[in-house]
C-alpha cells in the first residue's frame, strides 16, 4: 500500500524559504494520482496549499500562489514543496498527501504523518 | 473560493450515541463532498468520498448523505476510538480545494 512521509526542516527564519520533501513508497509517483500539500496551523483547521501530476502540472491555491513552487522528482519517487518569504503565520504541521482522482471526484487518500514547520529567528 | 460551513462546531456525546454533522457548501457541490477524521497528533483519515461512498476498512457505522450545498456525516452508534475531529472537504472543479472548520466530538 502506497505510504508518503515528509522530511525537511523543522525551523525556518522568518523571510526563508520553507522547503520540505514528501517520498512515496509502495507505488509510483507516476501513476494516475495528483499529489497534494496541505498545512494545518497549531489549534486550527486545514488549508489545502497545492497539487502535482507526475508531468509536471500543478495547481496552487490563489492564497499562497506568488510563494509556491511544487516539483516532482520522478527518479527518486517523490515531490516537494517550497514555500519563500515565510512569517510566522506559515508556521503549521504540513502534510503531503495523494490526491485520488475517480469519475472526476478527488479525495485525499494516504496522508503523510505530517511534519511540524515553525517559523522563528 | 467555495466556502465550507459544519454544524456544530463541537459536541458532547455518550457511547453508543447516534451523532450527525452538517456540512454546508456556499455554492452547489453536486457530491464532491468528502469527510475525514482526524485525532490529536494524527494525519486526517479518509471516511467517506464522493458524498456516501464508503472508503475500504472503514466501519459500517459512518455514513454520508447529502447533494447540491447540504450535506451529512453520521455514526450510527458512537464508539470510543471515534472521539475525534470531523472535517469535510469539497472537491468540485474549480481550485482551491478547501475544507470545512472541523467539528469536534468528545466524550460527555
Amino acid at each position: 500500500q502506497v505510504q508518503l512521509q515528509e522530511s525537511g526542516p523543522g525551523l525556518v527564519k522568518p523571510s526563508g524559504t520553507l522547503s520540505l520533501t514528501c517520498a512515496v513508497s509502495g507505488g509510483s509517483i507516476s501513476s494516475s494520482n495528483w499529489w497534494s500539500w496541505v498545512r494545518q496551523p497549531p489549534g486550527k483547521g486545514l488549508e489545502w496549499i497545492g497539487e502535482i501530476y507526475h508531468s509536471g502540472s500543478t495547481n496552487y491555491n490563489p492564497s499562497l500562489k506568488s510563494r509556491v513552487t511544487i516539483s516532482v522528482d520522478k527518479s527518486k519517487n517523490q515531490f516537494s514543496l517550497k514555500l519563500s518569504s515565510v512569517t510566522a503565520a506559515d508556521t503549521a504541521v504540513y502534510y503531503c498527501a495523494r490526491e485520488v482522482v475517480a469519475a472526476t471526484r478527488n479525495w485525499f487518500d494516504p496522508w503523510g504523518q505530517g511534519t511540524l514547520v515553525t517559523v522563528s529567528s | 473560493d467555495i466556502q465550507m460551513t459544519q454544524s456544530p462546531s463541537s459536541l458532547s456525546a455518550s457511547v453508543g450515541d447516534r451523532v450527525t454533522i452538517t456540512c454546508r457548501a456556499s455554492q452547489s457541490i453536486s457530491s464532491y463532498l468528502n469527510w475525514y477524521q482526524q485525532k490529536p497528533g494524527k494525519a486526517p483519515k479518509l471516511l467517506i468520498y464522493a458524498a456516501s461512498s464508503l472508503q475500504s476498512g472503514v466501519p459500517s457505522r459512518f455514513s454520508g448523505s447529502g447533494s447540491g450545498t447540504d450535506f451529512t456525516l453520521t455514526i450510527s452508534s458512537l464508539q470510543p476510538e471515534d472521539f475525534a475531529t470531523y472535517y469535510c472537504q469539497q472537491s468540485y472543479s474549480t481550485r482551491p480545494f478547501t475544507f470545512g472548520p472541523g467539528t469536534k466530538v468528545d466524550i460527555k
